[in-house]
């Protein structure tokens, strides 16, 4: 079993300034590394695939990289509807966990 | 456009059973991977379970494994899951998520969720 880990847990940001969020596997996944953005009473939302390509309709200002073991979340520069919670997921094998999550507030 | 929509949950005893429904409109749901993915109160995201387009291939989290049953109906769009042995531990909201169509893709979309409360 794969397991994932995020860093840090919690991230305190100022608007417009810049975010980088940290996700790590316990062996090779590869590419298959979403992330993915939840805001309160809401359900997730994609973000990134294939660790570094944005999903329909995602600013430009979010950006993923990495391979392997070891991916970043950037956000360049923080909008006030970016403030949530960010999950990275492993999709390269079973059972596909996901990261504990770094919450980005103020 | 694509939806996803869940329904089932409620209020149940430890012990007791619940089933989930999730009904999907908007695209071509026999083509695609499905899961149920959980959520407990104030905690991250734990997938639970998979089936495949054809629903010949079902994969469980260890947590769930022999209580929890997913399965589908693809001529009437929808996705199930059986919940026997409920626990206090499995009240969560549940989600229910589409994976892209092909082996190695993301969940792309999700439903907005149904809470289930396991208490007594």
């Amino acid at each position: 079993e794969i397991v994932m880990t995020q860093s840090p847990a919690t991230l305190s940001v100022s608007p417009g300034e810049r975010a980088t969020l940290s996700c790590r596997a316990s062996q090779s996944v590869s590419s298959n590394l979403a992330w993915y953005q939840q805001k309160p009473g809401q359900a997730p939302r994609l973000l990134i695939y294939g660790a570094s390509t944005r999903a329909t309709g995602i600013p430009a200002r979010f950006s993923g990289s990495g391979s392997e073991t070891e991916f970043t979340l950037t956000i360049s520069s923080l909008q006030s509807e970016d403030f949530a919670v960010y999950y990275c997921q492993q999709y390269n094998n079973w059972p596909r966990d996901f990261g504990p999550g770094t919450k980005v507030d103020v | 456009q694509v939806q996803l929509v869940e329904s089932g949950g409620g209020l149940v005893k430890p012990g007791g059973s619940l089933r989930l429904s999730c009904a999907a409109s908007g695209f071509t749901f026999s083509d695609y991977y499905m899961s149920w993915i959980r959520q407990a109160p104030g905690k991250g995201l734990e997938w639970v379970s998979y089936i495949s387009s054809s629903g010949t291939t079902v994969y469980y989290a260890d947590s769930v494994k022999g209580r929890f049953t997913v399965s589908r109906d693809n001529a009437k769009n929808s996705l199930f899951l059986q919940m026997n042995s409920l626990r206090v531990e499995d009240t969560a909201v549940y989600y229910c998520a589409r994976w892209g169509s092909s082996t190695y893709r993301p969940i792309d979309y999700w439903g907005q969720g149904t809470l289930v409360t396991v208490s007594s």
